[in-house]
């Protein structure tokens, strides 16, 4: 089936650092999305985008759609305590039957105070 | 109140047990969706329903089935439940051809 390589799986950070993650895929996307999950709860929408190009913002984070539509980049600025948890991409396939979305195996953020 | 519901939240059964977990939404949304969680695997969708009379197949549906008994209710039961259906569940809606989906708080599955 298709599939979302999202890098890295983990980070381990210090108060303040930057944060970066990626997804990419060999398939051309409609849409990104990334989620923040945290302990215990449902996966949260952070930040969607819809063209390709698109650079969007969210407070601390931003998130780019790439040219070639085939990956996106998540930042963290200034991270926080409260920034742990784990962070998903997902993408809806170009031609995709409209809703269905394709999910990447997470990257675990930990942040040290 | 939750826009999107799941009970129960934690349920701990028996190889060879029928279990339904049961989503309900008040978002409005016409589309439901069932997923499931395992470390490192991300989310894999189950099933899932644009609207009342229209059920779909997933990634992984074997051994799962769905009932979605009303625009706002979308449950997932398992036959026959074995160990390796040990995950976390969960549900979520959209609406329309968005792409935006809203997850619900998910059901802890554990199958002895």
């Amino acid at each position: 089936g298709q599939q979302l390589n999202q890098s890295p799986q983990s980070m381990f950070i210090q108060e303040g650092e930057d944060v970066s993650m990626n997804c990419t895929s060999s398939s051309i996307f409609n849409t990104w999305l990334w989620y923040k999950q945290d302990p215990g709860e449902g996966p949260v929408l952070l930040i969607a985008l819809y063209k390709a190009g698109e650079l969007t913002s969210n407070g601390r984070l931003t998130a780019q759609f790439g040219i070639t539509r085939k990956d996106s980049f998540l930042n963290i600025s200034a991270s926080i305590p409260s920034d742990v948890g784990i962070y998903f991409c997902a993408g809806s396939l170009i031609y995709n039957q409209g809703g269905k979305l394709i999910f990447g195996q997470g990257t675990e953020l930990s942040v040290k105070p | 109140d939750a826009d999107v519901t799941q009970t129960p939240r934690n349920r701990i059964t028996k190889t060879g047990k029928r279990i339904m977990l049961e989503c309900s939404q008040t978002k409005g949304h016409d589309r439901m969706y069932w997923y499931r969680q395992d470390p490192g695997l991300g989310l894999r969708l189950i099933y899932y329903s644009f609207d009342v009379k229209d059920i779909n197949k997933g990634e992984i549906s074997d051994g799962y089935s769905v009932s979605r008994q009303a625009q706002a209710k979308f449950s997932l039961s398992l036959e026959s439940a074995i160990p390796n259906q040990t995950a976390l569940y969960f549900c979520a809606t959209s609406q329309g051809d968005t792409d935006t989906q809203y997850f619900g708080p998910g059901t802890r599955l554990t199958v002895l």
